[in-house]
């Protein structure tokens, strides 16, 4: 199958700094991303659709300003988690699709973003 | 949009034993997928499947897309089996998957 690659896979910050986390999707091209966040013992909740070329597209109650998304490239989509807060310590994991349309999604490693 | 829902929340099986977890979805899909996370959280794709069944190794399932479900079948469960497994699934064009809440799966020896 594809392969995304996510980076760092854990990550510890201090409160009020600013995380970055890279998707990358390794062998194939995707126009499209999506970032979610996973609370322990809790399912993936949807953050945001990253779209090559233009603005992410956030779900309801998802900060733009504090979770930046930039998608420059085909082939890599960032999450910064900006003046972080302890609240914001989570799993952070984005996913990818080898075409538009009913296809198969595949997921990055995950990040485990602790703010201390 | 869809909704997932997952049974049962949680499992205990003892080695050996088979199981079947189901998805129910509220509406039609094109997308149907299973994982599997591991302890470390990544997602381990086990089956894409709109509609039909597929089989891979000790792991089968099967969508019935008119009835809106899905079933994925473990047999001969082993230790290294336990983790969640997640179902998930999109409507149409390329909208994220929704996921449902997972199946948190424990095989003792």
């Amino acid at each position: 199958g594809a392969v995304v690659s996510q980076h760092p896979s854990r990550v510890i910050c201090k409160s009020g700094t600013s995380v970055k986390i890279e998707c990358r999707s390794l062998d194939f091209q995707a126009t499209t991303m999506f970032w979610y966040r996973q609370f322990p013992k809790q399912s993936l909740m949807l953050m945001a659709t990253s779209n090559e070329g233009s603005k992410a597209t956030y779900e309801q109650g998802v900060e733009k300003d504090k979770f930046l998304i930039n998608h420059a490239s085909l082939t890599l989509s960032t999450l910064t988690v900006t003046s972080a807060h302890p609240e914001d310590s989570s799993f952070y994991i984005c996913s990818a699709r080898l075409a538009t349309m009913n296809t198969e999604a595949f997921f990055g490693q995950g990040t485990r973003l602790t703010v201390v | 949009g869809i909704q997932v829902e997952q049974s049962p929340p949680d499992l205990i099986l003892q080695e050996g034993a088979n199981s079947t977890l189901r998805c129910n979805f509220s509406d039609s899909v094109n997308n149907l997928q299973w994982f599997h996370q591991n302890p470390w959280g990544q997602l381990i794709n086990l089956f894409y499947i709109p509609s039909g069944t597929k089989q891979n190794g000790r792991l089968s399932a099967t969508t019935v897309a008119t009835e809106r479900y899905s079933l994925l079948y473990i047999s001969s469960s082993q230790t290294t089996d336990s983790g969640v497994y997640f179902c998930a699934s999109e409507g149409s064009g390329n909208t994220p998957l929704v996921f449902g809440k997972g199946t948190r799966l424990s095989v003792i020896a």
